[in-house]
């Protein structure tokens, strides 16, 4: 069971809105800015969101990030077929002296 | 362009060794933190073991700690990450990954991942 607190999946149809949580401490999330990863199947994640809301140049911006105490969340607006994947929110943990993942979130496209 | 690729994914049997390596380059390799990330077969992603760019600071997973030794070459530009003691539930894809800079910044790069096989 993972540090960090995601929704085992969320679905919703073309052009909506989903919104995926991310929950965890005053050592992780409480203290750190949050990260979210995006992986499609067999392939390497690559990075979606970080510092909490700051895309990476060739992301696009249907997807944007927000933290609030300790918890955070990922939101996809348009919601496209192509956003099909497992999202992972991450953050530095200090208590573990490590970084934590959360236990992903699969998104389905209806 | 960044460029980070594994190598050194076998079958081993429980209580085995192997090493794993990744070759780096496109960036100024010592200027970075690296840290091996894994993912069992349909499971999330599990950080595993990170090493500061000039190598002074490790740091590991309990479920790795006292089993597993990152280290890195930067004369070489490469990561390794030596498994010992391996069990079943290491199974896994293992993947290097790079830091924005230092080890609690996020990974912006990754390479494609190198299998693990644990079983007798």
């Amino acid at each position: 069971q993972s540090v960090l607190t995601q929704p085992p999946s969320v679905s919703e149809a073309p052009g909506q809105r989903v919104t995926i949580s991310c929950s965890g401490g005053s050592s992780n999330i409480g203290n750190h800015p949050i990260k979210w990863y995006q992986q499609f199947p067999g392939k390497a994640p690559r990075l979606l969101i970080y510092y909490d809301d700051l895309l990476p140049s060739g992301v696009s911006d249907r997807f944007s990030g927000s933290k609030s105490g300790t918890s955070g969340s990922l939101a996809i607006s348009g919601l496209q077929s192509e956003d099909e994947a497992d999202y992972y929110c991450a953050v530095w943990d200090d208590s573990l002296d490590g970084v934590i993942f959360g236990g992903g979130t699969k998104v389905t496209v209806l | 362009e960044v460029q980070l690729l594994e190598s050194g994914g076998a079958l081993v049997k429980p209580g085995g060794s192997l090493r794993l390596s990744c070759a780096a380059s496109g960036f100024t390799f010592s200027s970075y933190a690296m840290s091996w990330v894994r993912q069992a077969p349909g499971k999330g992603l599990e950080w595993v073991s990170g090493i500061s760019g000039g190598a002074s600071t490790t740091n590991y997973a309990d479920s790795v700690k006292g089993r597993f030794i990152i280290s890195r070459d930067n004369s070489n530009n490469t990561l390794h990450l030596q498994l010992n003691s391996l069990r079943a539930e290491d199974t896994a894809v293992y993947y290097c990954a790079k830091h924005s800079a230092g080890l609690i910044y996020y990974f912006d790069y990754w390479g494609q991942g190198t299998l693990v096989t644990v079983s007798s």
